[in-house]
């Protein structure tokens, strides 16, 4: 068990609507990423917030958005969804404070959009 | 810019043979390395990393990698297989300074078989 919770694990949803996944970073964990697994794109960075700060950005749509909350934990929207957004969507935290420290991955969220 | 090159999709190979998975990077700045390992239906988990000093890394269950600065290069080994070490390998990068997000390889699909 890694310490970060994602949910829900499955979702299946169908063109055109929105879906919120949630992460829950480790305890103590400040910084928090998300991903995305698919087929033909492989394991995408998505976005990095930071104690509630968004620190990075990768390949995310503009449908896409992302937040952390006060408490840390952290919820990535996804809207407009199109077939191609089907896909395994992972969350990982870290006490990241400037140089490199492990990132601890969930067991990620699997969306297929029908 | 950075990217990763895993030169091997699908690995088949007998128990207590050895392996090695090939990892090759390329990037403009300094950048730290790791190999995560995917069970099926799971997260990914650290196997290990190089950050600075010696090249030569050692990883949980029997895993070793090489970091070859001149070959950008990153070299995941294993003396021995074993039937629980069949899942999907990814090499990645995190460059300096940049947050701590992960710069994944398309993965290797190491087999192991009887």
């Amino acid at each position: 068990d890694s310490g970060v919770t994602q949910t829900p694990k499955h979702l299946i949803t169908a063109t055109g609507q929105r879906v919120t996944l949630r992460c829950s970073p480790r305890s103590g964990d400040l910084s928090v990423y998300w991903y995305q697994q698919s087929l033909d794109q492989g394991l995408q960075f998505l976005i990095q917030y930071y104690n509630g700060e968004e620190r990075a950005k990768g390949n995310i749509l503009e449908r896409f958005s992302a937040q952390q909350f006060p408490d840390l934990h952290s919820e990535l929207n996804l809207s407009s969804l199109e077939l191609g957004d089907s896909a395994l969507y992972f969350c990982a935290s870290s006490s990241f404070t400037g140089t490199a420290t492990e990132a601890f991955f969930g067991q990620g969220t699997r969306l297929t959009v029908v | 810019a950075q990217s990763v090159t895993q030169l091997d999709s699908q690995v088949p190979v007998f128990e207590e043979a050895p392996v090695e998975l090939r990892c090759n990077y390329s990037s403009s700045v300094s950048v730290y390395l790791f190999w995560y390992v995917q069970y099926p239906n799971q997260g990914l988990q650290l196997l290990l990393k190089y950050l600075s000093g010696s090249t030569l890394v050692k990883g949980i269950n029997g895993f070793e990698a090489e970091f070859n600065k001149s070959q950008t290069s990153f070299h995941l080994r294993k003396p021995s297989v074993h039937i629980s070490d069949t899942a999907e390998y990814f090499c990645a990068v995190s460059p300096y300074n940049q947050g701590g997000k992960l710069i994944f390889g398309q993965g290797t699909e190491l087999s192991v078989k009887p």
